[in-house]
């Protein structure tokens, strides 16, 4: 049971290129979200999904894009990549808002991705 | 306004010690959760313990406890007798029933803990 996998785990780009960071999940989760951690700056949500071919933003959308075609699947895209994009990217699943603690949320080991 | 404010950027404890790491919380929605997420240094999130706001006692979980106050707005972790693989960041987030469930996470706390 692999969980949340994210790939790739590492990621140097140069200012302006274009990417693909992919989230897969095998929980059958409905609920999937892409988190930014920087530092002294906790967890911020860039987008997220409520369902296959849904998505919606998050705190800190502008300039990335997610899809989500398949239920295991969620894409966070940078078009154009800046400096300024530079960060730790957590991907995370969950059921549908229940409220005991067992349904917590399940979390990728993260993208470190360096934009020069 | 920040939903989840977590105020110590970082914490000492001494091995064998107690500590409490605090958050408090804003929102005006009668259902929502509260957790707790450990992050060492090799960075993965952990899932620590979990508050729901109709719970009427406060969670356990081993040696880590969640001293829930309703009425001030704090959900604080209290973990009992300090190891020092409990060295990490420690994150607070809530979810709300009105927000769909979405976590919000607070800037978090670092927690070294001496020998």
């Amino acid at each position: 049971n692999a969980g949340v996998t994210q790939t790739p785990k590492f990621r140097v780009l140069k200012t302006g290129q274009s990417m693909t960071l992919l989230c897969a999940q095998d929980m059958n989760h409905e609920y999937m979200y892409w988190y930014r951690q920087d530092p002294g700056m906790g967890l911020r949500l860039i987008h997220y999904s409520v369902g296959e071919g849904t998505t919606a933003k998050g705190e800190v959308p502008d300039g990335y894009n997610v899809s989500r075609l398949k239920k295991q699947n969620f894409l966070l895209g940078l078009e154009s990549a800046a400096p300024s994009q530079t960060s730790v990217y957590f991907c995370a699943s969950s059921f549908w808002g229940v409220s005991k603690s067992n349904y917590g949320y399940t979390f990728g080991s993260g993208t470190r991705l360096t934009v020069v | 306004a920040q939903k989840i404010t977590q105020t110590q950027p970082g914490m000492f404890v001494q091995e064998k010690e107690a500590v409490t790491l605090d958050c408090t919380y804003d929102t005006s929605d009668p259902s929502y959760g509260l957790f707790w997420y450990k992050q060492p240094s090799s960075g993965e999130m952990i899932f620590l313990i979990y508050q729901g706001s109709y719970d009427q006692q406060n969670a356990t979980e081993g040696r880590y406890s969640l001293n829930f106050q309703k009425a001030r707005k704090s959900a604080n972790l209290v973990i009992s007798a300090s190891q020092l693989g409990d060295s990490a960041m420690y994150f607070c987030a809530m979810r709300e029933a009105g927000g769909s469930y979405i976590p919000t996470f607070g800037r978090g706390t670092s927690l070294i803990v001496h020998p």
